[in-house]
């Protein structure tokens, strides 16, 4: 079974400061995604970026990039020029691959770190 | 492009009734999944339905069940309700391998 470890249950930084969400897993598998969610008070689940465990280049979308060591089993969260629209909770989530029947597996989330924003 | 859609918003039932949650996806996705959010013990993958089957299912009792119609919508049910139930119950669904959510489904049980 996987599992996944949020250290960080909040963390607190100014507005445009940059800020790093910690993340490491457990896993016996070699193909898998990694995902980082935000969760804001409205509690809508939103994909904020995915990295493929084969891919040695670390994701970026925008202000958000990841740190993917996949031999520490780190997936760490890189949020630049941080906004207060950025202040939610953010899970780290692992999902298998199956190969065999296609598609992918339920996510196991961690506990989430409670990322505030101040202005 | 309309996104994941649950129903209803919230929900208020007494223990040991029955209780139906309602997703439907993403045009064009065929993979629905159901996560229970509860107070301390975070995010929990329950269930998991492709192309109208169950492909796998998290670790909860059997009176967590569901389904998948032919149109992808899928219902999750929960018989004899505990108060530990009360959670908030978020369906995603996904093509790939990426799974959006929906708002979720706030269920308490008095």
């Amino acid at each position: 079974a996987q599992t996944v470890t949020q250290s960080q249950p909040e963390m607190s930084v100014q507005e445009a400061e940059t800020v790093t969400l910690s993340c490491t897993y457990d896993t016996s598998e070699s193909n898998y995604y990694l995902f980082w969610y935000k969760q804001p008070p409205s509690r809508q689940m939103i994909l904020v970026i995915r990295q493929e465990a084969y891919k040695q280049q670390n994701a970026t979308e925008n202000r958000f990039s990841v740190n993917f060591q996949k031999a520490a089993k780190s997936f760490s969260l890189k949020i630049s020029d941080s906004q207060l629209g950025d202040t939610a909770m953010y899970f780290c989530a692992f999902m298998n691959r199956y190969y065999s029947g296609g598609g992918a597996d339920g996510l196991t989330f961690g506990k989430g770190t409670h990322l505030i924003i101040q202005p | 492009e309309a996104g994941v859609t649950q129903s209803p918003t919230h929900l208020i039932k007494t223990r040991g009734q029955q209780v139906t949650l309602r997703c439907s996806p993403i045009s064009g996705h065929t993979s629905v999944y159901w996560y229970q959010q509860a107070l301390g013990l975070g995010l929990q993958f329950l269930l998991w339905y492709d192309e109208g089957e169950e492909r796998n299912r998290g670790n909860f009792p059997p009176r967590f069940s569901g389904r998948q119609f032919p149109n992808y919508s899928s219902e999750l049910n929960v018989n004899a309700l505990e108060l530990e139930d009360s959670a908030l119950y978020l369906c995603a669904s996904s093509l790939l391998y990426e799974q959006y959510f929906g708002p979720g489904t706030r269920l308490t049980v008095t």
